[in-house]
């Protein structure tokens, strides 16, 4: 069974830091996505990666894949306010259309 | 504009009556689905569907069911509602051979 575990569940951290999500998952799986969804609104998408290796960056946020590893990371560098949010990372194997999310990480960036 | 939508947005019903959320997109997608969130469950999936009468259990499918009759619409069937149901529900879609799905605004459900 396929499962998805994320960490921290919650992160604290003041502007201008920079910190690392963890995306852990049990078995091989075809794609990784990241989303991310503010408070009382729906998700948007964040990053797909595809494969072994793979790197995205959008400002301030760069995920990553490790395949062997089973791992994927989105990394915060020099956070501000706005990166606060809910953060899910989802797998999904094969062209399915079925994904298993992470219980999502809450991010609170403080002055 | 290029959509999901789903109605009702918020519903607070009764134990076993029958309800319906319609979830539709303007974007000939293929790929549907609904989820459902809790806090500190994340999103869990109830059905997923490939296409046109193509539809498949999600992980929490028990208590739930859908239909594809038309590629716009993806609606999900609470035959006898409980309150275990009541949570917070998305729907989504996505083109085939594309990976960026797109969210709807969330429906809110309590049963009571």
């Amino acid at each position: 069974e396929l499962k998805v575990e994320q960490n921290p569940l919650f992160l604290s951290m003041q502007e201008g830091k920079n910190y690392t999500i963890y995306c852990n998952y049990s078995t091989t799986s075809d794609r990784l996505y990241w989303y991310r969804q503010d408070p009382g609104k729906s998700l948007e998408s964040l990053f797909v990666l595809l494969s072994n290796g793979a790197v995205k960056q959008e400002g301030r946020l760069m995920a990553s894949l490790d395949t062997k590893a089973r791992l994927s990371t989105l990394h915060i560098t020099a956070a501000v306010h706005d990166l606060s949010a809910t953060y899910f990372c989802a797998v999904e194997r094969g062209a399915t259309n079925k994904l298993i999310f992470g219980t999502g990480t809450l991010l609170a960036v403080q002055p | 504009e290029a959509q999901v939508t789903q109605n009702p947005r918020y519903l607070i019903t009764v134990t076993g009556k029958k309800l319906t959320v319609t979830c539709s997109q303007n974007m000939n997608h293929e790929y549907m689905s609904w989820y459902r969130q809790d806090p500190g469950l994340g999103l869990r999936q109830i059905y997923y569907s490939m296409n046109v009468e193509v539809t498949d259990k999600g992980d929490v499918p028990e208590g739930y069911k859908v239909s594809r009759k038309e590629k716009r619409n993806f609606p999900l069937i609470l035959e006898s509602p409980s309150p275990n149901q009541t949570s917070l529900y998305f729907c989504a879609s996505r083109p085939q051979g594309s990976y960026e799905q797109y969210f709807g605004p969330g429906t809110r459900l309590t049963v009571t």
